[in-house]
């Protein structure tokens, strides 16, 4: 059963803790990324990959960090350096440039909250 | 930059009429996609757009893409319950062979009431 799982499901983070959000997908995709949305608004790019050790930022990096050490798994950390970190996180992941009508397929999310 | 505006924000419409949600992007775009949101959950994929006249239908929804225009189109035909969500549209610049970077719309969230 092919798919992206992230967690988990509910995070909770103390001030000035660095907390990982896990996302792991078996649809042997090459590109992977994380995307934050806000209450009411669209999705924001954090870091996105293309291939295994490589990754580029996004819109919206400062404050997270990400590996990409295999191909299947896109950890995100959220640092202390991330100020309002309370949000809903995505994983996504596509096959890579160069297939028809390529699509960013999504993962079920993680809602961090701040104590 | 690229920027990607969706109208309405907010949608409220009877079950059984008709309804279409804009699309508007400020650059050049190699592929606009369609996704669907239910509260509290992650996205569903619904259509891709690759070139400009394209279109596609799915059930109720259909999609079209002006690349002209930079604009691309939602259309519902008789509304239904279930089709009450929060749909956005992203837009995937031109990237020359690298992996895509999708901007978003705000959304538009859809309630069909009875």
């Amino acid at each position: 059963d092919g798919g992206i799982t992230q967690s988990p499901k509910y995070l909770f983070r103390k001030e000035g803790q660095n907390v990982t959000l896990s996302c792991e997908q078996n649809l042997n995709h090459d590109a992977m990324y994380w995307y934050r949305q806000d209450p009411g608004q669209g999705l924001r790019l954090i870091y996105y990959s293309q291939i295994v050790n490589d990754f580029q930022k996004g819109d919206i990096a400062e404050g997270y960090s990400v590996s990409r050490e295999k191909k299947e798994s896109f950890p995100l950390t959220v640092t202390s350096a991330q100020k309002n970190p309370t949000a809903f996180y995505l994983c996504a992941s596509s096959p890579g440039p160069g297939v028809y009508q390529e699509t960013q397929y999504f993962g079920p999310g993680t809602r961090l909250l701040v104590l | 930059e690229l920027k990607v505006e969706q109208n309405p924000l907010f949608l409220s419409m009877q079950e059984g009429k008709n309804y279409t949600i804009y699309c508007n992007y400020s650059t050049t775009s190699d592929r606009l996609y369609w996704y669907r949101q239910d509260p509290g959950k992650s996205l569903e994929s619904l259509f891709v757009l690759l070139s400009n006249g394209a279109v596609k239908q799915e059930g109720r929804l259909m999609a079209s893409l002006d690349t002209k225009a930079r604009l691309s189109t939602l259309h519902i035909t008789a509304a239904v319950h279930d089709l009450s969500a929060t749909y956005f549209c992203a837009v995937d610049p031109p990237r020359g062979g690298t992996a895509s970077k999708l901007t978003f719309g705000t959304g538009t969230r859809l309630q069909v009431t009875l």
